[in-house]
């Protein structure tokens, strides 16, 4: 059965330093995958997605993952994290020609100013 | 409406009794899906309706849980005889369908199952 791996369970960093979340995921065919996130007291909301072309994708809020086939993953970046950026993250993968998501367990980022 | 909404946002219940979670989808959104989030497991994907098609019921832990989905639009999550084991958030979400609604899925704000 397809899974999502998110390594790093907490992270906290300070403002400004540079965040990269682990992805990873178990299957050998198509697959597009997302990066959503989830701010204390909102709901959940897709931060990026891959769905074919360049490798590198951007989302919001200065967000980037490179999706690496070779290594079945999809790691999300930013280069300076803001106090504003403490959430949840959650990877997610979707088999293609499938309409379910499967998620990853999270990863609780914490940004001190 | 403008997003998901899903009620009740809390729920309290004793083991053995039934309850039933409601979410509204956005209007127009053909697909919606039903996930639980327990503490430290993730999302766990539960069930999914796709306009008029048999729902895809893979996901359902056991015979306890059924949905439904109502003219297309309003889903019933109903879960008999509840065990402590259900205590978790549950989210519906909703998306145009096909191949331009996957990964673009709104989320509603989850109804918080506890079973005492």
């Amino acid at each position: 059965a397809q899974s999502v791996s998110q390594h790093n369970h907490h992270v906290i960093l300070s403002e400004a330093a540079s965040l990269e979340l682990g992805c990873n995921y178990s299957y050998g065919g198509t697959v597009n995958l997302f990066w959503y996130v989830q701010y204390p007291g909102q709901h959940l909301q897709l931060l990026l997605k891959y769905f074919s072309g360049d490798p590198l994708v951007k989302g919001i809020k200065g967000f980037e993952a490179e999706f690496i086939k070779s290594k079945f993953s999809f790691n999300l970046r930013k280069p300076s994290v803001q106090w504003s950026d403490t959430a949840e993250y959650f990877c997610a993968v979707n088999v293609y020609n499938t309409d379910k998501l499967i998620f990853g367990t999270g990863t609780r980022l914490q940004v001190f100013p | 409406g403008a997003g998901v909404s899903q009620s009740p946002s809390n729920k309290v219940t004793e083991k053995g009794k039934d309850v039933e979670l409601r979410c509204d989808p956005i209007s127009g959104h053909t697909a919606l899906y039903w996930y639980r989030q327990s503490l430290g497991q993730g999302l766990e994907f539960l069930i999914y309706f796709q306009g008029n098609s048999a729902p895809d019921k893979s996901g359902l832990p056991s015979d306890r849980f059924s949905a439904e989905r109502t003219g297309g639009s309003v889903s019933t999550l109903t879960i008999q005889r509840t065990q402590q084991e259900d205590s978790a958030v549950y989210l519906c979400a909703s998306s145009l369908g096909g191949r331009q609604g996957i990964g673009a899925q709104y989320f509603g704000p989850g109804t918080r199952l506890t079973v005492l």
